[in-house]
């Protein structure tokens, strides 16, 4: 079954960047979203076709994707970025089936 | 404001049936995709399956065919995620979101509150 990798952790002092990748070997081909998941919370939102932020997302968050590698980017990180971060996306058999990666949990101290 | 409100949490034994609920309020369901997404005690996020309650189009995760039904019932902008024989394994956290598209650009961008399923015997 197709799957997503991400990094299991990143810390990151606050105001400095943090960078979450994402590996997948559809995503040369399918668009990469990003999922931001505070302790006890709904998932939300934050990046979504590669690069695109989300009404409400503050500027800070940003998104690439080259090959098969997607990257989230937090500029000037904020203690209150402190989340897990789960990348999405769809692999490339005919029925679209959904992935989520791994999870990344990020660290602001 | 749009709401996605899933059904209370659940205290269930091996072996027995469950169907939890996903209502959306203040827009149509019809007109979204609907998924169910698994979130196991510290483990990540899983996608099980999405339904267009439209016309009930279904795609399921492999991972997850055969476990799982989801239904809608786009009279009462309802979907559903029911299981005949719950394991202790499926103990979890388990939220609904609603998607524009249900192919390869699903974009989840409300979520229910998630419903807790604990099966203990």
């Amino acid at each position: 079954s197709y799957e997503l990798t991400q990094p299991p952790s990143v810390s990151v002092s606050p105001g400095q960047t943090a960078r979450i990748t994402c590996s997948g070997d559809a995503l040369p081909k399918k668009y990469a979203y990003w999922y931001q998941q505070k302790s006890g919370q709904a998932p939300v939102l934050v990046i979504y076709e590669d690069s695109k932020r989300p009404s409400g997302i503050p500027e800070r968050f940003s998104g690439s994707s080259s090959g098969t590698m997607a990257t989230l980017t937090i500029s000037g990180a904020q203690v209150e970025d402190e989340a897990d971060y789960y990348c999405f996306s769809t692999d490339s058999s005919g029925d679209h089936g959904g992935v989520f990666g791994t999870g990344t949990k990020v660290t602001v101290l | 404001e749009v709401q996605l409100v899933q059904s209370g949490a659940e205290v269930k034994k091996p072996g027995e049936s469950l169907k939890i609920s996903c209502e959306g309020s203040d827009y149509s369901l019809t007109n979204y995709w609907i998924a169910w997404v698994r979130h196991m005690p510290g483990k990540g996020l899983q996608w099980m399956g999405i339904i267009y309650p439209g016309d009930s189009h279904t795609i399921y995760s492999p991972s997850f065919q055969g476990q799982v039904t989801i239904s809608a019932d786009k009279s009462i902008s309802t979907a559903y995620l029911q299981w005949s024989s719950l394991k202790a394994s499926d103990t979890a956290m388990y939220y609904c979101a609603r998607s524009l598209d249900g192919g390869d650009r699903q974009n989840f961008d409300y979520w229910g509150q998630g419903t807790l399923v604990t099966v203990s015997s």
